[in-house]
């Protein structure tokens, strides 16, 4: 089946630190990936994607490559900010184009000034 | 940029009322989703819909039920709220396969 893995939260970094979120996935084929932001009391946002293997997604400093070979889509940031405070999700289309996302349980991100 | 616009923010209902959430899209998007939001269970899929009177279950249906008049208003109702109900709800749009689903604000219910 497709499913997605994100490691659990939460994660708390000093401003300027370097983030990782790691992100796994199982599917069939190739699916669509996604990186969504969710800040605090707001739904949730498109922060970046990739359709297809070796793409890199990117916005807003965020960067997110799609790893086949690793079946990953680890989301980064060179140097994070009190701003990117967030929950952050990492999901998935299943190759075909079904409707449905299919999300990770989110990480919740806090940085401290 | 598209703009998804759920009814409320926030919410209080009782116990056994029929409650309605709306949500409406304004992208002329076929594809409507609802979901619910609780902690450590991430974001699950209630019901979906790809057109008009067209409706699917998502993986938590029970309890609930949705309607879809016209393209652009999709709703979801709780046909007896109960206190297992109160969740955050999340309602989503999206044009065509493979598309990102862009989110509204999100209701918080409460089910007293």
């Amino acid at each position: 089946g497709n499913s997605v893995t994100q490691m659990e939260g939460p994660v708390t970094l000093s401003e300027e630190a370097f983030l990782t979120i790691n992100c796994t996935y199982t599917a069939t084929g190739y699916p669509s990936l996604f990186w969504y932001v969710q800040y605090p009391g707001e739904g949730l946002q498109l922060l970046l994607k990739a359709t297809k293997a070796d793409d890199k997604g990117s916005n807003k400093g965020f960067e997110a490559t799609y790893r086949k070979e690793t079946t990953s889509f680890h989301l980064e940031k060179g140097s994070v900010q009190v701003s990117d405070s967030a929950v952050y999700f990492c999901a998935l289309i299943p190759f075909g184009g079904a409707n449905n996302l299919f999300f990770g349980t989110g990480t919740r991100l806090t940085v401290i000034p | 940029d598209v703009k998804v616009t759920q009814s409320s923010r926030y919410l209080v209902k009782r116990t056994g009322e029929k409650v309605f959430l709306e949500c409406v899209q304004d992208m002329d998007h076929e594809n409507m989703f609802w979901y619910r939001q609780d902690p450590g269970l991430g974001l699950r899929l209630i019901y979906f819909s790809y057109d008009v009177k067209m409706k699917e279950k998502g993986d938590i249906p029970e309890g609930y039920s949705v309607s879809r008049e016209k393209k652009e208003r999709f709703s979801l109702i709780l046909e007896s709220a109960s206190t297992n109900q109160t969740s955050m709800y999340l309602c989503a749009s999206k044009q065509g396969s493979n598309q990102p689903q862009h989110f509204g604000d999100g209701t918080r219910l409460s089910i007293l």
